[in-house]
């Protein structure tokens, strides 16, 4: 079974600032590799599919990079709608179907 | 505009059962296979199951493999749960969640329900 490790578990930023966040798989995943943001008391949203492919309606300040074993998740500029937490996901892999990073916390 | 409206959360004791459904409109249900994920107070997202558009097949986490049942009726445009033995540690926010496409996990998931809690505790 494949594991995604987001690191950091936590970051502390800035608006305005830029920051890139990772995630590494324990095997190649070629590129199915999609990113959400959830923000406390919502349902997460869909940011980033085919690790750089932004679903609609996601500002262009966001951007995924990587294939393989390494992604990152790049937001330029920050606003204060970012801070979130922010998941990868593996999928193509059925069985046994999602697998999830456990979050990275993008705090002030 | 896609909307999920999951229902059917609640306070349970252990070794109960329960059951959750959820609403879809705004897209043709039957042509997406779909999910139930979750996440327990403070931590992450947990994929729990998934049912491909045509109850093909389905599949489950390793965590409730044996104890929960995915299900869904195009028709009605409704997606179940069916949870039983329920243990402390399956309290969590339980999220129905569509597929991007047909076929389980083909795809990322690219629309939530809001949610349903489930507690079980004695």
């Amino acid at each position: 079974e494949i594991v995604m490790t987001q690191s950091p578990a936590t970051l502390s930023v800035s608006p305005g600032e830029r920051v890139t966040l990772s995630c590494r798989a324990s095997q190649s995943l070629t590129s199915d590799l999609a990113w959400y943001q959830q923000k406390p008391g919502q349902a997460p949203r869909l940011l980033i599919s085919g690790a750089s492919t932004r679903a609609t309606g996601i500002p262009a300040r966001f951007s995924g990079a990587g294939s393989g074993t390494e992604f990152t998740l790049t937001i330029i500029s920050l606003q204060s709608e970012d801070f979130a937490v922010y998941y990868c996901q593996h999928y193509n892999d059925w069985p046994p179907g999602y697998t999830f990073g456990q979050g990275t916390k993008l705090e002030i | 505009e896609v909307q999920l409206v999951d229902s059917g959360g609640g306070l349970v004791q252990p070794g109960k059962s329960l059951r959750l459904s959820c609403a879809a409109s705004g897209f043709t249900f039957g042509d997406y296979a779909m999910h139930w994920v979750r996440q327990a107070p403070g931590k992450g997202l947990e994929w729990v199951a998934g049912i491909n558009w045509d109850r093909g097949s389905v599949g489950y986490a390793a965590a409730v493999k044996g104890r929960f049942t995915i299900s869904r009726d195009n028709a009605q445009q409704s997606l179940h749960l069916e949870m039983n033995s329920l243990r402390p540690e399956d309290t969590a926010l339980y999220y129905c969640a569509k597929d991007s496409g047909r076929h389980i996990a083909a795809g990322p998931i690219d629309s939530w329900g809001q949610g349903t809690l489930v507690v079980v505790s004695s």
